[in-house]
Protein backbone atom coordinates (compact mmCIF):
# COMPACT_ATOMS: atom_id res chain seq x y z
CA UNK A 1 0.00 0.00 0.00
CA UNK A 2 2.29 2.92 -1.35
CA UNK A 3 1.20 5.85 0.25
CA UNK A 4 1.77 8.32 -3.25
CA UNK A 5 -0.14 8.38 -6.57
CA UNK A 6 1.26 8.46 -9.68
CA UNK A 7 -0.46 8.48 -13.42
CA UNK A 8 0.05 4.64 -14.91
CA UNK A 9 2.07 6.44 -17.80
CA UNK A 10 3.46 9.29 -19.67
CA UNK A 11 4.79 9.80 -22.98
CA UNK A 12 6.99 12.58 -23.77
CA UNK A 13 9.33 13.92 -27.19
CA UNK A 14 12.68 13.47 -27.20
CA UNK A 15 14.83 16.89 -26.13
CA UNK A 16 11.78 18.49 -24.16
CA UNK A 17 11.14 18.39 -20.24
CA UNK A 18 9.08 15.66 -18.90
CA UNK A 19 6.96 16.39 -15.82
CA UNK A 20 6.66 13.47 -13.71
CA UNK A 21 4.16 13.93 -11.23
CA UNK A 22 3.34 12.03 -7.87
CA UNK A 23 0.82 13.30 -5.06
CA UNK A 24 1.16 12.17 -1.80
CA UNK A 25 -1.16 14.21 0.45
CA UNK A 26 -0.89 12.00 3.41
CA UNK A 27 2.89 12.44 3.85
CA UNK A 28 4.10 13.28 7.37
CA UNK A 29 6.42 16.22 8.56
CA UNK A 30 9.35 13.93 9.10
CA UNK A 31 9.24 12.17 5.69
CA UNK A 32 11.22 12.69 2.15
CA UNK A 33 9.82 12.25 -1.22
CA UNK A 34 12.48 9.85 -3.66
CA UNK A 35 12.65 9.32 -6.81
CA UNK A 36 13.93 6.70 -8.65
CA UNK A 37 13.67 5.36 -12.05
CA UNK A 38 13.77 1.35 -13.33
CA UNK A 39 15.07 0.94 -17.30
CA UNK A 40 13.54 -2.18 -18.66
CA UNK A 41 14.86 -4.79 -16.28
CA UNK A 42 17.89 -3.81 -14.35
CA UNK A 43 17.80 -2.69 -10.61
CA UNK A 44 16.04 0.68 -9.91
CA UNK A 45 18.12 4.08 -9.76
CA UNK A 46 18.31 6.54 -7.27
CA UNK A 47 17.66 9.82 -8.81
CA UNK A 48 16.97 12.28 -6.01
CA UNK A 49 15.30 12.94 -2.63
CA UNK A 50 14.11 16.31 -0.75
CA UNK A 51 12.11 17.31 2.07
CA UNK A 52 10.39 20.03 1.51
CA UNK A 53 12.81 22.51 -0.49
CA UNK A 54 13.13 22.10 -4.17
CA UNK A 55 16.14 20.45 -5.03
CA UNK A 56 18.15 19.52 -8.03
CA UNK A 57 21.61 17.36 -9.25
CA UNK A 58 22.78 16.42 -12.30
CA UNK A 59 19.81 13.95 -13.09
CA UNK A 60 16.97 15.48 -12.79
CA UNK A 61 14.80 18.10 -10.69
CA UNK A 62 12.44 17.78 -7.51
CA UNK A 63 9.62 20.48 -6.95
CA UNK A 64 7.60 19.95 -3.73
CA UNK A 65 4.65 21.81 -3.37
CA UNK A 66 4.97 24.37 -0.10
CA UNK A 67 1.94 21.82 2.04
CA UNK A 68 4.28 18.93 0.86
CA UNK A 69 1.16 17.53 -0.61
CA UNK A 70 2.49 16.53 -3.88
CA UNK A 71 5.84 16.99 -6.04
CA UNK A 72 7.22 17.10 -9.43
CA UNK A 73 10.11 15.47 -11.09
CA UNK A 74 11.38 17.23 -13.98
CA UNK A 75 13.99 15.69 -16.55
CA UNK A 76 14.79 19.09 -18.68
CA UNK A 77 16.33 17.39 -21.72
CA UNK A 78 14.32 14.38 -21.83
CA UNK A 79 16.16 11.60 -24.01
CA UNK A 80 15.21 7.93 -25.29
CA UNK A 81 17.60 6.18 -22.67
CA UNK A 82 15.31 8.38 -20.26
CA UNK A 83 12.61 5.95 -21.19
CA UNK A 84 11.49 4.11 -17.96
CA UNK A 85 9.21 3.47 -14.95
CA UNK A 86 9.62 6.25 -12.91
CA UNK A 87 8.94 5.68 -9.00
CA UNK A 88 8.19 8.11 -6.49
CA UNK A 89 7.91 7.05 -2.84
CA UNK A 90 7.35 8.45 0.43
CA UNK A 91 9.58 7.93 3.92
CA UNK A 92 11.20 8.95 6.90
CA UNK A 93 14.82 8.78 6.55
CA UNK A 94 15.38 5.84 9.02
CA UNK A 95 12.91 3.76 7.27
CA UNK A 96 13.52 0.17 6.05
CA UNK A 97 10.68 -0.53 4.61
CA UNK A 98 10.11 1.70 1.23
CA UNK A 99 7.08 0.79 -0.41
CA UNK A 100 7.51 1.07 -4.02
CA UNK A 101 3.99 1.44 -6.23
CA UNK A 102 4.11 0.37 -9.64
CA UNK A 103 5.19 3.88 -11.32
CA UNK A 104 4.83 6.01 -14.29
CA UNK A 105 6.16 4.42 -17.18
CA UNK A 106 7.69 7.25 -19.42
CA UNK A 107 8.25 6.55 -23.02
CA UNK A 108 10.53 9.26 -24.98
CA UNK A 109 9.75 9.54 -27.93
CA UNK A 110 11.97 10.35 -30.87
CA UNK B 1 28.00 2.54 -9.27
CA UNK B 2 27.56 0.97 -6.09
CA UNK B 3 29.43 -2.36 -5.79
CA UNK B 4 27.02 -4.30 -5.29
CA UNK B 5 27.13 -7.83 -7.04
CA UNK B 6 24.20 -10.57 -7.14
CA UNK B 7 24.88 -14.30 -7.55
CA UNK B 8 23.37 -16.05 -9.96
CA UNK B 9 22.31 -13.96 -12.19
CA UNK B 10 19.68 -16.19 -13.56
CA UNK B 11 18.63 -19.68 -12.06
CA UNK B 12 15.62 -22.24 -12.92
CA UNK B 13 15.35 -24.72 -10.13
CA UNK B 14 12.10 -27.47 -9.19
CA UNK B 15 9.85 -27.14 -6.67
CA UNK B 16 10.76 -28.45 -3.05
CA UNK B 17 14.48 -27.85 -4.08
CA UNK B 18 16.41 -25.23 -0.98
CA UNK B 19 17.86 -21.99 -3.11
CA UNK B 20 20.26 -19.32 -2.12
CA UNK B 21 20.51 -16.04 -3.71
CA UNK B 22 23.98 -13.56 -2.58
CA UNK B 23 24.30 -10.98 -2.65
CA UNK B 24 27.95 -9.05 -1.98
CA UNK B 25 28.60 -5.27 -1.30
CA UNK B 26 31.70 -3.36 -1.54
CA UNK B 27 30.95 -0.55 0.16
CA UNK B 28 30.85 -1.36 3.66
CA UNK B 29 26.72 -0.16 3.85
CA UNK B 30 25.15 -0.99 7.45
CA UNK B 31 22.04 -1.54 5.74
CA UNK B 32 20.94 -4.59 3.08
CA UNK B 33 17.90 -5.45 1.29
CA UNK B 34 16.11 -8.36 -0.41
CA UNK B 35 13.33 -7.53 -2.52
CA UNK B 36 11.45 -8.96 -5.09
CA UNK B 37 9.78 -7.88 -8.00
CA UNK B 38 6.49 -9.21 -9.77
CA UNK B 39 4.04 -7.96 -12.65
CA UNK B 40 1.32 -6.37 -10.89
CA UNK B 41 3.21 -6.02 -7.30
CA UNK B 42 5.97 -4.15 -7.74
CA UNK B 43 8.79 -4.06 -5.33
CA UNK B 44 8.37 -5.89 -2.23
CA UNK B 45 10.81 -6.11 0.76
CA UNK B 46 11.23 -9.79 1.51
CA UNK B 47 14.33 -9.37 4.75
CA UNK B 48 16.85 -6.61 5.45
CA UNK B 49 19.59 -6.41 8.03
CA UNK B 50 20.98 -3.62 9.77
CA UNK B 51 24.16 -5.61 10.60
CA UNK B 52 26.37 -8.06 11.18
CA UNK B 53 23.85 -11.30 12.35
CA UNK B 54 20.59 -8.73 12.71
CA UNK B 55 18.04 -8.87 10.40
CA UNK B 56 14.33 -8.19 10.12
CA UNK B 57 10.74 -9.39 8.47
CA UNK B 58 9.60 -7.21 5.56
CA UNK B 59 6.08 -7.05 3.74
CA UNK B 60 6.48 -10.44 2.25
CA UNK B 61 8.72 -12.54 4.25
CA UNK B 62 7.00 -16.44 4.61
CA UNK B 63 8.94 -19.01 2.89
CA UNK B 64 12.49 -16.78 2.78
CA UNK B 65 15.51 -16.76 5.34
CA UNK B 66 18.43 -14.49 5.31
CA UNK B 67 21.65 -14.46 7.18
CA UNK B 68 24.53 -11.74 7.49
CA UNK B 69 27.63 -13.36 8.75
CA UNK B 70 29.95 -10.40 6.78
CA UNK B 71 29.22 -6.81 6.38
CA UNK B 72 29.50 -7.17 2.80
CA UNK B 73 27.38 -10.38 2.67
CA UNK B 74 23.66 -11.12 2.49
CA UNK B 75 22.20 -14.27 1.78
CA UNK B 76 18.38 -14.98 0.77
CA UNK B 77 17.62 -18.97 0.67
CA UNK B 78 14.36 -20.52 0.10
CA UNK B 79 14.33 -23.19 1.64
CA UNK B 80 11.93 -25.44 -0.64
CA UNK B 81 11.41 -23.58 -3.54
CA UNK B 82 7.58 -23.17 -4.74
CA UNK B 83 6.02 -21.67 -7.81
CA UNK B 84 4.93 -18.74 -6.12
CA UNK B 85 8.87 -17.78 -5.82
CA UNK B 86 9.25 -17.43 -9.10
CA UNK B 87 10.28 -13.86 -9.40
CA UNK B 88 13.47 -11.49 -9.91
CA UNK B 89 14.62 -10.27 -6.72
CA UNK B 90 16.98 -7.93 -5.30
CA UNK B 91 19.43 -6.81 -3.53
CA UNK B 92 19.69 -3.37 -2.37
CA UNK B 93 22.00 -1.14 0.24
CA UNK B 94 22.23 1.77 2.01
CA UNK B 95 24.09 3.83 4.55
CA UNK B 96 23.28 4.17 8.20
CA UNK B 97 20.65 6.76 8.44
CA UNK B 98 20.05 7.07 4.54
CA UNK B 99 17.20 4.17 4.72
CA UNK B 100 15.34 6.05 1.55
CA UNK B 101 18.72 6.42 -0.57
CA UNK B 102 18.78 2.83 -1.79
CA UNK B 103 21.29 1.34 -4.52
CA UNK B 104 20.61 -1.70 -6.25
CA UNK B 105 21.67 -4.72 -7.65
CA UNK B 106 21.24 -6.01 -10.69
CA UNK B 107 18.83 -8.98 -9.94
CA UNK B 108 18.02 -12.41 -9.85
CA UNK B 109 15.78 -14.21 -12.32
CA UNK B 110 14.53 -17.23 -10.52
CA UNK B 111 12.27 -19.73 -11.88
CA UNK B 112 10.84 -22.37 -10.31
CA UNK B 113 9.24 -25.46 -12.19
Amino acid sequence: DAKTTQPPSMDCAEGRAANLPCNHSTISGNEYVYWYRQIHSQGPQYIIHGLKNNETNEMASLIITEDRKSSTLILPHATLRDTAVYYCIVGAVNNNDMRFGAGTRLTVKP
Amino acid sequence: DAGITQSPRHKVTETGTPVTLRCHQTENHRYMYWYRQDPGHGLRLIHYSYGVKDTDKGEVSDGYSVSRSKTEDFLLTLESATSSQTSVYFCAISEEDRGGKLFFGSGTQLSVL
